[in-house]
């Protein structure tokens, strides 16, 4: 069965430093992988995404995530993080036939950032 | 980019009443949407998924007649809350993605707040 784990239900870093969010994730075949943010009461906002082309991904804000099939990981780094950056975090996996298929949401991950 | 809008943002209503929710991608085509629910400081959990012109596929455990699905053009989704109760209470979300192109990322709405009293 697919399945997306986010190792940290919780991270917390000071402005100005580094920024990494780990996931996780089982699959029989590649899947297509993304991030996602999600400020309180809002929707969805894609961060980036991976699709079997650059194995490292860059996204907005200064974001990017590395594909590595042998750890089966997707994790989102940052190198600084800004006070803007405090939100819910989501590794999400695509699967099934083209644009149909399922999104599969990992935990969620908040982040918060300190001053 | 590609933009879901979903409305309303904010209901309340009361128990035993039903609402709709609208999810309509507004530059895109769409033969499937989906519809997600999320509870306080927790994931969202894929409740169904829309198909234009046909039923509606289901997650087990997600009750058909209670969550009414209709998906009858390429760019409009609505999600019926029938005979509402508290515990229905909830932040909806659809999605979609465009269908002619490959491999894109998923549009979310912005979601719609219920309280159901």
């Amino acid at each position: 069965a697919q399945s997306v784990t986010q190792l940290d239900s919780h991270v917390s870093v000071s402005e100005g430093t580094p920024v990494l969010l780990r996931c996780n994730y089982s699959s029989s075949y590649s899947p297509s992988l993304f991030w996602y943010v999600q400020h309180p009461n809002k929707g969805l906002q894609l961060l980036l995404k991976y699709t079997s082309a650059a194995t490292l991904v860059k996204g907005i804000n200064g974001f990017e995530a590395e594909f590595k099939k042998s750890e089966t990981s997707f994790h989102l780094t940052k190198p600084s993080a800004h006070m803007s950056d405090a939100a819910e975090y989501f590794c999400v996996v695509s699967y099934g036939s083209g644009n149909t298929g399922k999104l599969i949401f990992g935990q969620g991950t908040t982040l918060q950032v300190k001053p | 980019g590609a933009v879901v809008s979903q409305h309303p943002s904010r209901v309340i209503c009361k128990s035993g009443t039903s609402v709709k929710i609208e999810c309509r991608s507004l530059d895109f085509q769409a033969t499937t949407m989906f519809w997600y629910r999320q509870f306080p400081k927790k994931s969202l959990m894929l409740m169904a998924t829309s198909n234009e012109g046909s039923k509606a596929t289901y997650e087990q455990g997600v009750e058909k007649d209670k969550f009414l699905i209709n998906h009858a053009s390429l760019t409009l989704s609505t999600l019926t809350v029938t005979s509402a109760h508290p515990e229905d209470s909830s932040f909806y979300i659809c999605s979609a993605r465009p269908y002619l192109a490959a491999n894109t990322e998923a549009f979310f709405g912005q979601g719609t707040r219920l309280t159901v009293v």
